[in-house]
């Protein structure tokens, strides 16, 4: 089955310091990844995805994520932090058989002025 | 397009009644999911609709929940008998039925069982 795993429950940063939000994933066949934000009271937002090609994926409000194949990873970067990012981040991955869309446990960013 | 329209935004209700949640999908999508989010059990995904034909409801808590998707532009969620434990933010989302796409979420309907 496919799944995502978020490994850390928050990650606080520091303004203006680059910012990490892991993911990993695990998936038979080629893998469809996808970066959302949650801000209070608010549903789910589209950030970015992974469907093929470059490695380095760009997306919304600067963000951008990795994928890396042999780390089966998909980390959520950005090189400045803004206290505007203080978000819930999830991690998703839709199923390669039955095209359901699986999310991770969500990461906590904190963003300290 | 005004984006995944849900209704109510808040329910408040007592336990043992019935509850309906209701779900307007962006024009166009075939794909619909319902998705439960609490502090301890995070997004779930409770059921997956494709082309109004429920493709996995296997997230489906129990017996007290169901879901239909009458037409392409409508689907509800109801719970009976309601029980405190479902309280939780309820959200639709929709997407074109293909594995690369994004999905589109609503605000979500919170809901309140006393």
């Amino acid at each position: 089955a496919q799944s995502v795993a978020q490994p850390e429950d928050q990650v606080n940063v520091a303004e203006g310091n680059p910012l990490t939000v892991k993911c990993t994933y695990s998936v038979s066949g080629n893998p469809y990844l996808f970066w959302y934000v949650q801000y209070p009271n608010r549903g789910l937002q589209f950030l970015l995805k992974y469907i093929t090609g470059d490695n380095l994926v760009k997306g919304s409000y600067g963000f951008e994520a990795e994928f890396n194949k042999s780390q089966t990873s998909f980390h959520l970067k950005k090189p400045s932090a803004l206290v505007s990012d203080s978000a819930l981040y999830f991690c998703a991955v839709r199923d390669y058989n039955t095209d359901k869309l699986i999310f991770g446990t969500g990461t906590r960013l904190q963003v300290f002025p | 397009d005004a984006g995944v329209i849900q209704s109510p935004r808040h329910e408040v209700t007592e336990m043992g009644q019935e509850v309906t949640l209701r779900c307007k999908p962006i024009s166009g999508h075939n794909s619909l999911f319902w998705y439960r989010q609490t502090m301890m059990r995070g997004l779930e995904l409770l059921i997956y609709f494709n082309n109004n034909v429920p493709i996995d409801d296997s997230g489906m808590p129990e017996d007290r929940f169901s879901a239909k998707m009458p037409n392409a532009s409508f689907s509800t969620l109801k719970i009976q008998p309601s029980e405190p434990r479902d309280s939780a933010v309820y959200f639709c989302a929709s997407s074109f039925s293909s594995r690369t796409t994004e999905a589109f979420f609503g605000q979500g309907t919170r809901l309140t069982v006393v």
